[in-house]
């Protein structure tokens, strides 16, 4: 199993552009986040979902918007990138308590985006 | 609200001595506990839980852990360090809130822990 992966791992922005960050998992897990880590701030929840075809909103969920078609990818979008949005963003998954009830979540490698 | 602090941005040890990691937490009902370390470079990985039981809770590559609920802590332990060790350090709990948690979790600042030869 490849566990979490993320598509970009890099990636340079310019101030306005778009993109969109891809993650996939294949432990058929119910549960998936996005997270973006800054210095000294461990990390902050931006969206997460709970299972395919619903999102709901983390702790800093401005600017960025999510979908989970399927229920193995949640992608990571940001419509119109800015400075502030320079991180390490990392997504990660778990099972739901239905599934399993070790609670822990599995993280992806991350992508470290930048934004000049 | 829950929340999480790790009093310490670094923790310096010399290999082959004991090292302690320290975090408290804030939560409203029974605590969910995690440990993750990050290589550099690299994603989180999962060390060791709490959800209930012995307090003492024993992990991956030698880490152990010490639920304290009169003291809301929850100290990641080593005996004998190893220079591969170094790696940041994050302390997290789960977010149980109105939402039922979905197992999100809060995470600490997080804790650099430096292991010299």
């Amino acid at each position: 199993n490849a566990g979490v992966t993320q598509t970009p791992k890099f990636r340079v922005l310019k101030t306005g552009q778009s993109m969109t960050l891809l993650c996939a998992q294949d432990m058929n897990h119910e549960y998936m986040y996005w997270y973006r880590q800054d210095p000294g701030m461990g990390l902050r929840l931006i969206h997460y979902s709970v299972g395919e075809g619903t999102t709901a909103k983390g702790e800093v969920p401005d600017g960025y918007n999510v979908s989970r078609l399927k229920k193995q990818n949640f992608l990571l979008g940001l419509e119109s990138a800015a400075p502030s949005q320079t991180s390490v963003y990392f997504c990660a998954s778990s099972y739901s308590l239905g599934q399993d009830i070790s609670y822990e979540q599995y993280f992806g490698p991350g992508t470290r985006l930048t934004v000049t | 609200a829950q929340s999480v602090a790790q009093p310490e941005d670094q923790v310096n040890v010399a290999e082959g001595n004991p090292l302690t990691v320290k975090c408290t937490y804030s939560v409203s009902g029974n605590p969910y506990l995690f440990w993750y370390v990050q290589y550099p470079n690299r994603g989180l990985q999962f060390l060791l839980k709490y959800i209930t039981g012995d307090n003492l809770v024993k992990g991956s590559y030698g880490f152990e852990a010490e639920f304290n609920k009169s003291q809301t802590s929850f100290h990641l332990k080593k005996p004998s360090a190893l220079v591969s060790d170094s790696a940041l350090y994050f302390c997290a709990v789960r977010d149980g809130g109105v939402s039922g948690g979905y197992n999100k979790l809060i995470f600490g600042a997080g804790t650099r822990l430096a292991v010299h030869p």
